[in-house]
């Protein structure tokens, strides 16, 4: 069984700049989701992908944007980069509605330095 | 609005005394509520839920609505224990709500 994997592990930007994380879902989970922890915080949710279509988005502002395929990885982009926008980005699978939900499987995270 | 809230940013006891970290939540509903935990250089995992009422590696929580309160518990701690954890609680969506977390220390 592969696990949630993340690429890529570091990145520096700089403002005004885009970028895109990836992520890849535990074998047989359909849904991912994708939090960010800046220094000290907890995780706060971005959004989260069903099947292929948004399920839910946190407070986050819309140049934050994602991606599911149909293998069920994922993509996080995040447009005009800010500082505040530095943070750990956490990709988590699951097995999706009704199913054992609140489990999350988590990657290792994308670092963003944004300079 | 969900809130969870995590009063003690550290904490630290000694090898074989009890512990108890603090969470209480806010929610008008009725929430699901868990502990994470993240171990030095491994990524966050799920430690317990309330509603599979089990203990995991020693650790209990229960589910107090009328304080509004999941503290996790463990009788007698050990150096293991020493971890990130994190309460989170999932009120009607798909999404969880994270605390800020409390660093665990378990001294010998």
């Amino acid at each position: 069984e592969t696990g949630v994997t993340q690429s890529p592990t570091h990145l520096i930007k700089t403002r005004g700049q885009q970028v895109t994380l990836r992520c890849s879902s535990q074998s047989g989970h359909n849904t991912v989701s994708w939090y960010q922890q800046a220094l000290g915080q907890g995780p706060q949710f971005i959004f989260q992908y069903y099947r292929e279509e948004e399920n839910g988005r946190g407070n986050f502002p819309p140049r934050f944007s994602g991606l599911q395929f149909p293998n069920y990885s994922s993509e996080l982009n995040v447009n005009a980069l800010e500082l505040d926008d530095s943070a750990l980005y956490l990709c988590a699978s699951s097995l999706g509605r009704g199913q054992n939900t609140g489990e999350l499987f988590f990657g290792e995270g994308s670092r963003l330095t944004v300079l | 609005a969900q809130r969870v809230t995590q009063p003690e940013k550290l904490l630290s006891v000694f090898k074989g005394a009890p512990v108890e970290l603090k969470c209480n939540y806010s929610y008008s509903g009725s929430p699901e509520l868990f502990w994470y935990v993240q171990y030095s250089r491994q990524r966050l995992q799920l430690l317990l839920r309330h509603i599979s009422r089990e203990s995991i590696k020693g650790f209990t929580a229960d589910l107090n609505k009328g304080e509004t309160s999941f503290h996790l518990k463990k009788p007698f701690a050990q150096e293991e224990d020493s971890a990130m954890y994190y309460c989170a609680l999932q009120g009607g969506s798909e999404k969880l709500v994270f605390g800020k977390g409390t660093k665990l220390t378990v001294n010998p």
